[in-house]
């Protein structure tokens, strides 16, 4: 199973919005919707922000958002805060009832 | 409070055996589908293993056959038994535990380090 494929890095200002993509396949971010997003600040562990495409869990931020077209899954951040810089990851059951992560978006907030 | 404490790590040399535990609290593991993630030094986070509510397991194709998930309702504990490992099994292994059907994770442990090195 291919690893989903996400942009390395992006950047956005304070108060701007930024839209971090992760694709997949017919197997798995095509036929489910079953993509979530994580946060992982350094040293910490991962925390969901999305799952489910676009559900948020308690405690989240509405500035965070997620969509899905075809086979591709998006997380966007509006009014950026300099406390959203991390990485971010993807994930997305597959055909195979396996998970499959992105490789990761390292965002930076200028 | 939901809490999550991985055991087991360490340096084992390469075709050896570990066996990973995660304590938990807060919440009954028998009721929760867990998983296993672990994340090798300068790459992503990479998918292990998943036990079901149910007790059903499933397993990356990269550690089917040499790693075992399980779990000790008694213990309110998560296990990985692990062999056969090799050095790109290397990696902070995190345990996770369930929101919903669809394979997400609200709660994470701090992982527990495997080194494989001769």
């Amino acid at each position: 199973q291919s690893a989903l494929t996400q942009p390395a890095s992006v950047s956005g200002s304070p108060g701007q919005s930024i839209t971090i993509s992760c694709t997949g396949s017919s197997s798995d971010v095509g036929d489910y919707n079953y993509v979530s997003w994580y946060q992982r600040h350094p040293g910490k562990a991962p925390q969901l922000m999305i799952y489910d495409v676009s559900n948020r869990p308690s405690g989240v931020s509405n500035r965070f958002s997620g969509s899905k077209s075809g086979y591709t899954a998006s997380l966007t951040i509006s009014r950026l805060q300099a406390e959203d810089e991390a990485d971010y990851y993807c994930s997305s059951y597959t055909s195979s009832s396996t998970l499959v992560f992105g490789g990761g978006t390292k965002l930076t907030v200028l | 409070e939901v809490q999550l404490v991985e055991s087991g790590g360490g340096l084992i040399q390469p075709g050896g055996s570990l066996n990973l535990s995660c304590a938990a609290s807060g919440f009954t593991v028998s009721t929760n589908y867990l998983t296993w993630v672990r994340q090798a030094p300068g790459k992503g986070l990479e998918w292990v293993s998943l036990i079901h509510s149910g007790g059903d397991t499933f397993y990356a194709d990269s550690v089917k056959g040499r790693f075992i998930i399980s779990r000790d309702n008694s213990k309110n504990t998560l296990f990985l038994q692990m062999s056969g490992l090799r050095a790109e099994d290397a990696a902070v292994y995190y345990c996770a535990r369930g929101l919903s059907a669809g394979w997400n994770f609200d709660y994470w442990g701090r992982g527990t380090q495997v080194t494989v090195s001769s």
